[in-house]
């Protein structure tokens, strides 16, 4: 499986500001997945991150509050912008598993906003 | 739209076999996932099972599809602390990450 290192691991924020999220990759890899994870909830898909083009974002999420950068095929990284107390949750950043099946995750952002 | 549901806590003793349950609605899902979340790390991919299976074993993991059902089920043999975690049922009509729907996790706790 890939390694993923993502950080900050957790972060504390005032409202109104934003934070940037980095994910990096220990293979090339073509897509790179971004999740959020609410309080007691499941994962949510937020966005899909390509190379070379802008990312691809699930409904109920937009480029103005979630801006991506993907700048090479081992980097991403996912701003929260604007930040109220309802963005806390954990931010995950995913790719494929080698196999096809399945994908390997990050230990997760926990985001704190006061 | 499609729906994975499984129970939020389980209580095990050490030693023991675990079994997770995970109910989903899409009839036309093709791969169901098991991943494990331990406290502040990432989800892990267990295992996976293609909808024309009914069962695979890996080790201590035996997943269980019923695709009648659409039940899908984790045993656990030999339940170890290590064991404790958040365990998510998830499952796609492909690989594609946008159709992957999670259940909200069944969180296993060990006791002695």
């Amino acid at each position: 499986s890939a390694v993923i290192s993502q950080k900050p691991s957790r972060d504390i924020c005032q409202r109104g500001t934003s934070l940037t999220i980095q994910c990096q990759v220990d293979s090339q890899v073509t897509m790179m997945f971004w999740y959020r994870q609410q309080p007691g909830q499941s994962l949510t898909l937020i966005a899909t991150a390509n190379q070379g083009s802008e990312a691809t974002y699930e409904s109920g999420f937009v480029i103005d509050k979630f801006p991506i950068s993907r700048p090479n095929l081992t980097f991403s990284t996912l701003t929260v912008s604007n930040m109220s107390p309802e963005d806390s949750s954990i931010y995950l950043c995913s790719v494929e598993e080698p196999t096809g099946y399945g994908y390997t995750f990050g230990s997760g952002t926990r985001l704190t906003v006061v | 739209g499609e729906d994975v549901e499984q129970s939020l806590f389980l209580s095990v003793r050490e030693g023991d076999s675990s079994v997770i349950n995970c109910t989903y609605t899409d009839s036309s899902s093709t791969y169901l996932y098991w991943y494990k979340q331990e406290p502040g790390a990432g989800l892990q991919l267990l295992t996976y099972i293609f909808s024309n299976m009914d069962m695979k074993q890996d080790q201590r993991l035996t997943v269980l599809l019923n695709k009648k059902d659409k039940h899908l089920s984790l045993r656990i043999a030999d339940t170890q602390t290590g064991d404790s975690a958040i365990y998510f049922c998830a499952e796609s009509r492909d690989s594609s990450a946008s159709k992957i729907i999670f259940g909200s996790g069944t969180r296993l706790s060990i006791r002695p």
